[in-house]
């Protein structure tokens, strides 16, 4: 059955260094999500992307996080500096339409020391 | 802002019993889904509810939507241990063309003791 897969499964980095967040899709998917959940928190919507640019992004989504589809299969997720409250797991998550089932990746959990 | 409130926060209950857990908003969605998700894991999908009034069943678990596209329930018949594990639901927002992404509730804690 096709997932959606993502790697690193965890990512400890230090306060200030650059992370990026790797996520491939399923295949015949075209809308694609990163999410967060702080540990304890509910998942928290971070930015969608179709048609290779940015659909729409929340107010965590600011100027230190970047998105990027460099090739036909992967989905990054960049963090240029890391603070440490961007301390949490990240999901790439994958649908093939509007209103039609999100699948989610096995998350990344990041922390950052 | 759209906000989905899930109910109850926690509930341990026996084997052999059931339950239901609540999904409620004050906002219209296109479509709700329900996930279950692990520690450590990623949210797995149980159903997408899309029509109001739809009842979907999987198994012993039964889902609703609600008439008016607001709010969700899921019941579980005669729980098992097996069916341990948090709750989620997420809706779509009603015109976001899939772009504004899915908005979670804080989800259920179910634990089903032997």
């Amino acid at each position: 059955e096709p997932e959606v897969t993502q790697t690193p499964s965890h990512q400890v980095t230090q306060m200030g260094q650059e992370v990026i967040l790797r996520c491939v899709p399923i295949s015949n998917h075209l809308y694609f999500y990163w999410y967060r959940q702080i540990l304890g928190q509910k998942v928290e919507f971070l930015v969608s992307f179709y048609n290779n640019e940015i659909s729409e992004k929340s107010e965590i989504f600011d100027d230190q996080f970047s998105v990027e589809r460099p090739d036909g299969s992967n989905f990054t997720l960049k963090i240029r500096s890391t603070k440490l409250e961007d301390s949490a797991m990240y999901f790439c998550a994958s649908r093939r339409d509007t209103n039609t089932e999100a699948f989610f990746g096995q998350g990344t959990r990041l922390t950052v020391v | 802002t759209q906000l989905l409130e899930q109910s109850p926060q926690f509930l341990s209950i026996q084997e052999g019993e059931n339950l239901t857990v609540y999904c409620n908003s004050s906002s219209v969605f296109s479509s709700l889904q329900w996930y279950r998700q692990e520690p450590g894991e990623g949210p797995v999908l149980l159903v997408t509810v899309v029509t109001g009034g739809e009842v979907k069943k999987l198994k012993r678990l039964t889902f609703q939507f609600g008439d008016a596209r607001k709010d969700s329930s899921l019941h579980i018949t005669a729980a098992q241990p097996g069916d341990t594990g948090l709750y989620l639901c997420a809706g779509d927002a009603v015109g976001g063309g899939g772009a504004d992404g899915l908005t979670f509730g804080k989800g259920t804690h179910l634990i089903i003791q032997p």
